[in-house]
């Protein structure tokens, strides 16, 4: 089954704790992108990736980095994370297609997270 | 640049009657558009998209979308609202070129209320 998914679903963490969200897609797609969702802000994008080693900042990078060593996973890390990065997390993935760029994103089930 | 808006935040209807949920968007490049629909504690599903084809676009669950270039605009409709149909949903637009291509950019959401 073609899927985007995520780990953990569900995390409680403290201030300044290092912490992994991780992301795998098994339709060898290129594109892959974080994104965040925040009530009345709809999503906004935090860092995507267009191919292995290739990535770049969204709309809100800042307190996020992430790596793509390989083409299915693309984690989002937090270095040290705070309250105001208390939200609902949603990888996905999508072909790339050159002079097209139409290809429907597919979107893993999300990570909700709480910063204390 | 890109730039997505959903005109309500909150519609309400009740069980039977028509739906229109509206939606603006602005775009450097031809646009890829797309609705998606996210359940009280549920992930993002695809309802319908817009890639260049036709103008009026089917979608799922008996939505249409029409894509007005003169307007610039994506309006969502549904003839009949079912009480399923109750959800947040999002208009989304994909940046088909430039040095953001690929990148999604949604709307604050709307969130519709069905009334038996």
């Amino acid at each position: 089954e073609a899927q985007v998914t995520q780990n953990p679903r569900y995390l409680i963490t403290v201030t300044g704790k290092k912490l992994t969200v991780t992301c795998s897609q098994n339709m060898n797609h290129e594109y892959m992108s974080w994104y965040r969702q925040d009530p009345g802000l709809g999503l906004r994008q935090i860092y995507y990736s267009m191919n292995v080693e290739v990535t770049d900042k969204g709309d809100v990078p800042e307190g996020y980095k992430v790596s793509r060593k390989e083409k299915r996973n693309f984690p989002l890390i937090l270095e040290s994370p705070s309250p105001n990065q208390t939200s609902l997390y949603f990888c996905a993935s999508s072909r790339l297609e050159r002079g097209r760029g139409q290809e429907t994103q597919y979107f893993g089930p999300g990570t909700r997270l709480l910063v204390l | 640049a890109q730039s997505v808006t959903q005109l309500d935040s909150h519609v309400s209807v009740s069980e039977g009657t028509p739906v229109l949920l509206r939606c603006n968007y602005s775009s450097s490049y031809s646009p890829s558009l797309f609705w998606y629909v996210q359940h009280p504690n549920k992930g993002l599903q695809l309802l319908l998209k817009y890639t260049s084809a036709a103008t009026l676009v089917k979608g799922i669950n008996g939505f249409e979308a029409e894509f007005k270039k003169s307007e610039t605009s994506f309006h969502l409709t549904k003839p009949s609202a079912h009480m399923s149909d109750a959800a947040e949903y999002f208009c989304v637009v994909r940046n088909a070129g430039g040095t953001s291509y690929g990148k999604l950019t949604f709307g604050q959401g709307t969130i519709l209320t069905v009334h038996p």
